[in-house]
Parts: C-alpha cells; structure tokens; sequence
C-alpha cells in the first residue's frame, strides 16, 4: 500500500446499531496515524493520534485500534446516534517532523 | 482559547483577479499547513510551514499561488491570476511542531468561486 485507503467510501447505518470502518495506510517508516471527524459545513476535528502497534484509544462511544505491522486502523462507534454523521478521516506521518497524508474519508450517515 | 482563524470566509471574484486568503494560527503552534478541498481530491496539503519557514511546497498547483508566513501569527495563500478551476473551499490548520505526531487544529476555512 503506497497511499492511505479508507473503507468503505460511504455506509450507512440504523441509528443504535454500532458499526466500524478501516484505515490502511504504508505499513514501512511509520511514525504516527490521525483520526478526524469532518461534519458537513465545518471543519475537521482530530479524534486520535496514535503511534504504538497495538495502541488503542477511546473517546465516549468511539475508539480506534492500530496496526502498525500489517498497516491498518479500525474507528469503532458504538449504538450510533444522529449527531455521528460525518465523514471520518484518516492521515499518516513518517516522521516526527512531516506532514500527514490523508485518505479520502469513509462517509457515515446515520439513519433515524 | 482562540482557534484557527481564516478570513474571508466567502470570496467571489471574477477570475483574472488576485485573491488573497489569511490566516492566524492558535498562538503557541509553530507549524501551519494550507489544504484545498475539492470533490474529485478530498483534502489536498498545499504547503506547510515550521517555525515560519516552508517546508514542503509540493502541493502547490502552479506558479500562480504563492503563501507566505512573515511571522508566527499570520499567513497567506494568493493566487494571481484567478480561474474557475481554482474554486474550492480553502482550510488552514495549525499544531505544534513535530507535527507527524500532534493533532491538526483547522480553521472554519474560506469557500472561493471564481466566475
């Protein structure tokens, strides 16, 4: 994997239920892996940023997992509610001092 | 505390014209990054900036935009002349340096149409 993918594009879930989607992301000189929440008409909001394999990080009904060594990332949101609609993106550094790259998002809209 | 400031948060002009975006980082953050969102890209770095000086201009479409950082509160993005393709919403975001591992902090972003 050369550039950072996000799956699926779009989903949509009953409001509820609980739901996941992926990140992959180059697996070689990772430093670090950004997860951001982008609602319509406002601007992306970091989540989480996460360095170590294995690392998993919460906040309320979202978490997020890391994969350092196969190169993948995992967003969870538990029993989804109407105000978890957005699109969830996901960003890759190499090193300390350089820049993110970001994927193309995964497009959640929560059904009611 | 302040966020990420950007202004105009609308621009329209005809294109040919100079357009002028602005933005002040949250104070305290060293590094500062310009990203264009259109919908065949998604989110896009233009060029990012620590400690006031560019670093990677790579994003940068073509030589009709040019973004500067005279000091650490304040930036630009410029595009002279103007096209129709240049619409698109502009963001501007901030951290701290040693960015690869520190959240991005992003303004509300300037939404440009070029007619």
């Amino acid at each position: 994997i050369l550039n950072v993918e996000q799956s699926p594009q779009s989903l949509h879930v009953q409001e509820g239920d609980s739901t996941n989607f992926t990140c992959s992301f180059p697996s070689s000189n990772f430093y670090a892996l950004h997860w951001y929440r982008w609602e319509t008409a406002k601007s992306p909001e970091a989540l989480f940023v996460m360095t170590l394999n294995g690392d998993e990080k919460k906040k309320g009904r979202i978490s997020a997992t890391l994969n350092t060594k196969e190169g993948y990332s995992y967003l969870y949101i538990k029993g989804s509610q109407p105000e978890d609609s957005a699109t969830y993106l996901c960003a890759n550094s190499m090193n300390r001092d350089d820049k993110i790259i970001f994927g193309k998002g995964t497009r959640l809209h929560i059904l009611p | 505390d302040a966020g990420v400031i950007q202004s105009p948060r609308h621009e329209v002009t005809e294109m040919g014209q100079e357009v002028t975006l602005r933005c002040k980082p949250i104070s305290g953050h060293n590094s500062l990054f310009w990203y264009r969102q259109t919908m065949m890209r998604g989110l896009e770095l233009l060029i990012y900036f620590n400690n006031n000086v560019p670093i990677d201009d790579s994003g940068m479409p073509e030589d009709r935009f040019s973004a500067k950082m005279p000091n650490a509160s304040f930036s630009t993005l410029k595009i002279q002349p103007s096209e129709p393709r240049d619409s698109a919403v502009y963001f501007c975001a901030s951290s701290l340096v040693g960015t690869g591992g520190q959240p991005q902090h992003f303004g509300d972003g300037t939404r440009l149409s070029i007619l």
